[in-house]
């Protein structure tokens, strides 16, 4: 069956440190992979997108690497704030016979603590 | 506040009540999403337009049933629901139906069924 797993239901660090939240997947083949952010009563917000074909993306403190063969994303933050604190979702992207759907992974909620 | 609107934002209906979500965003998107998310879960793919047509319907039951009259708007009309229904729906847009798009999200519409 398709899974897409990210690593904890919940991650705490603490601030100034790099967070890394894990997204792994089976039984799929996403031409693309994206990461969101939601807050708590908000809809997700767009954070990252990355091509199969890539290994690595940069937006400012935030970086993703996918690995096909190891079907897994890591999501890094760098230099972490309070206002990091979030759910953040992984959601690959297919091809299917009515067009390209997003399927999104279980979240992970990041705690960044003073 | 976000680029896609979605009214109302709380809503309770009893399960012979019929009533709609609406959702409308301005920034030309032609593809336009319903999602399906419920507590501490990630949102799931009900139903895409692309161009006002109806291009993925994921199996969901007769009693949701959308419209697109133009590529602005986006309505989910309700009717007879299930109390398992209660939920976030959440509305997105993207630029095409294409691969290598960010989907844009409203905040969506509680709904509870009594």
């Amino acid at each position: 069956s398709q899974k897409i797993e990210q690593n904890s239901e919940a991650l705490n660090i603490q601030e100034g440190k790099t967070a890394t939240l894990t997204c792994n997947y089976t039984n799929y083949s996403p031409a693309y992979l994206q990461w969101y952010r939601q807050d708590p009563g908000r809809g997700p917000v767009f954070l990252l997108l990355i091509r199969e074909n890539e290994k690595e993306k940069r937006k400012e403190r935030l970086k993703v690497t996918f690995d096909t063969t190891l079907k897994q994303s890591l999501f890094h933050i760098t230099a972490s704030q309070p206002a990091d604190s979030a759910t953040y979702l992984c959601a690959l992207e297919e091809l299917t016979g009515g067009g390209n759907k997003l399927t999104f992974g279980t979240g992970t909620q990041l705690k960044v603590e003073l | 506040d976000t680029e896609v609107t979605q009214t109302p934002k709380h809503l309770v209906m009893g399960m012979t009540n019929k009533k709609s979500l609406k959702c409308e965003q301005h920034m030309g998107h032609r593809a336009m999403y319903w999602y399906k998310q419920k507590a501490k879960k990630p949102p799931e793919l009900m139903f895409v337009y692309s161009y006002e047509k109806l291009s993925i319907n994921e199996s969901v039951p007769s009693r949701f049933s959308p419209e697109c009259p133009n590529s602005s708007l986006l309505n989910l009309h309700l009717h007879a629901l299930q109390p398992e229904d209660s939920a976030l729906y959440l509305c997105a847009s993207s630029q095409e139906l294409q691969m290598n798009q960010p989907q844009h999200f409203g905040d969506g519409t509680r709904l509870s069924i009594l």
